[in-house]
């Protein structure tokens, strides 16, 4: 059974800097397009951050483009989330996700379609003075 | 950045009622639409891809339609554990966008 656990949330000082991880098993930790999602307290869900399985390439939301970095360590099935310069907006619940990768392949379409089929249980971080 | 508007925010229905959310982009996405379900303090989880592609496990009486800007996720008969919030997300192109959510409570 696939699973992940998120780790490395806290509180930090505006400012700061921290770093989520989120272990990985079960599944080919490698083959598969992994994200990072954000829920301020209240608030609805925002798509923060996805890295390729090789990790060749990464994306971000415009929010914390220049100061987030993800990135991830396939023999170590780990991904993670560097954060740096962070602010109070940033204060949410951090989850990672994995991709549903070659069950999203439609053999009508020849196409490959996303979605997050995977989640962890969520790591809190708390940005305030 | 694709915005995704998604209605209502909230909606009241009781059980076995038929339930609606649509969600629209602000520009064409072909069919590359998710829908997640979320119970307070529990992460999402994937009901739909590829706009009306059922993931596995989920129940039928989910289904979700739409292509280019305007989508529909149908509860045809909403059960009691069917109570949550409803999210639409774009992933056609990066940054993925989600809709504001649809919160389905209670009648």
């Amino acid at each position: 059974e696939a699973q992940l656990l998120e780790s490395g949330g806290g509180l930090v000082q505006p400012g700061g800097s921290l770093r989520l991880s989120c272990a990985a098993s079960g599944f080919s930790f490698s083959s598969y397009v992994m994200s990072w999602v954000r829920q301020a307290p209240g608030k609805g869900l925002e798509w923060v951050s996805a890295i390729r399985g090789s990790g060749g390439s990464t994306y971000y939301a415009d929010p914390v483009k220049g100061r987030f970095t993800i990135s991830r360590d396939n023999p170590k099935n780990t991904l993670y989330l560097q954060m740096n310069s962070l602010r109070a907006e940033d204060t949410a619940v951090y989850y990672c996700a994995k991709d549903i990768g070659s069950s999203g392949y439609s053999v009508t379409d020849n196409y490959y379609y996303y979605g997050m089929d995977v989640w962890g249980q969520g790591t809190t971080v708390t940005v305030s003075s | 950045a694709i915005q995704m508007t998604q209605s209502p925010s909230s909606l009241s229905a009781s059980v076995g009622d038929r339930v609606t959310i649509t969600c629209r982009a602000s520009q064409g996405i072909r069919n590359d639409l998710g829908w997640y379900q979320q119970k307070p303090g529990k992460a999402p989880k994937l009901l739909i891809y590829a706009a009306s592609t059922l993931q596995s496990g989920v129940p039928s009486r989910f289904s979700g339609s739409g292509s280019g800007t305007d989508f529909t996720l149908t509860i045809s008969s909403l059960q009691p554990e069917d109570f949550a919030t409803y999210y639409c997300l774009q992933d056609y192109t990066y940054p993925w966008t989600f809709g504001q959510g649809t919160k389905v409570e209670i009648k």
